[in-house]
């Protein structure tokens, strides 16, 4: 069964904390990626990675920034929380989309609240 | 960057059709539909490529016209079970991004 793994299902961090949420892919997928979803704004891309130390910036990147030192493990890091970044965080993972029927597979999310 | 699906919201009685409506700006080789369950994950739908294919899954089938850059699900006879909320998500030739769109939450009752 493939499987994409979040670290923690719930976090609550303070103000100005530096933190990391980690997510492990077990499929040997090239892409990885880290989504926030907030109420009526969907799913909203942050980064993605394509290869090991490769990454790209999504449509909301700033405040945030993301490490790939192996294929499964992907991070994505808030250098200074602040309680706008109060969300649903979420991985996913895919084979590389040159291949045009693959699909991506999420990770269970992390809840994270920042006071 | 992120496409715009619509209706935002719908409220079905169980058996009747709806329609999920997914738009680009962007130019795009293949359209995914997700289903996520209130605190679960998404789950993968189906998939269609580019040259104007119709997929089915079940009584959930979808169109991807890449001229105009549109996708449609369509949920028919629904189900109880097809309460949730539908993603559909988008790769284009400009990259390896994918971009997931607003959201359409179903809500099906007896």
């Amino acid at each position: 069964d493939v499987k994409v793994t979040q670290s923690s299902r719930y976090l609550v961090k303070r103000t100005g904390e530096k933190v990391f949420l980690e997510c492990v892919q077990d499929m040997d997928h090239e892409n990885m990626f880290w989504y926030r979803q907030d109420p009526g704004l969907g799913l909203r891309l942050i980064y993605f990675s394509y290869d090991v130390k490769m990454k790209e910036k999504g449509d909301i990147p700033e405040g945030y920034s993301v490490s790939r030192e192996k294929k499964e493990r992907f991070s994505l890091i808030l250098e200074s929380a602040s309680t706008n970044q109060t969300s649903m965080y979420l991985c996913a993972s895919s084979l590389k989309w040159d291949r045009r029927d693959t699909e991506a597979f999420f990770g269970q999310g992390t809840r994270l609240t920042v006071v | 960057q992120q496409p715009v699906q619509s209706p935002q919201a719908v409220i079905l009685r169980e058996g009747e059709d709806a329609v999920i409506n997914c738009s680009s700006s962007k130019a795009l080789y293949s359209v995914h539909w997700y289903r996520q369950k209130h605190g679960e994950a998404p789950v993968f739908l189906m998939i269609l490529l580019k040259g104007g294919e119709q997929k089915g899954h079940d009584k959930i089938s979808a169109s991807f016209n890449e001229k105009k850059q549109q996708s449609s699900l369509y949920l028919t006879a629904s189900q109880l079970s097809y309460s949730g909320t539908y993603f559909c998500g988008t790769g284009s030739n400009q990259g390896n991004q994918f971009y997931f769109g607003t959201g359409t939450s179903l809500t099906v009752i007896p």
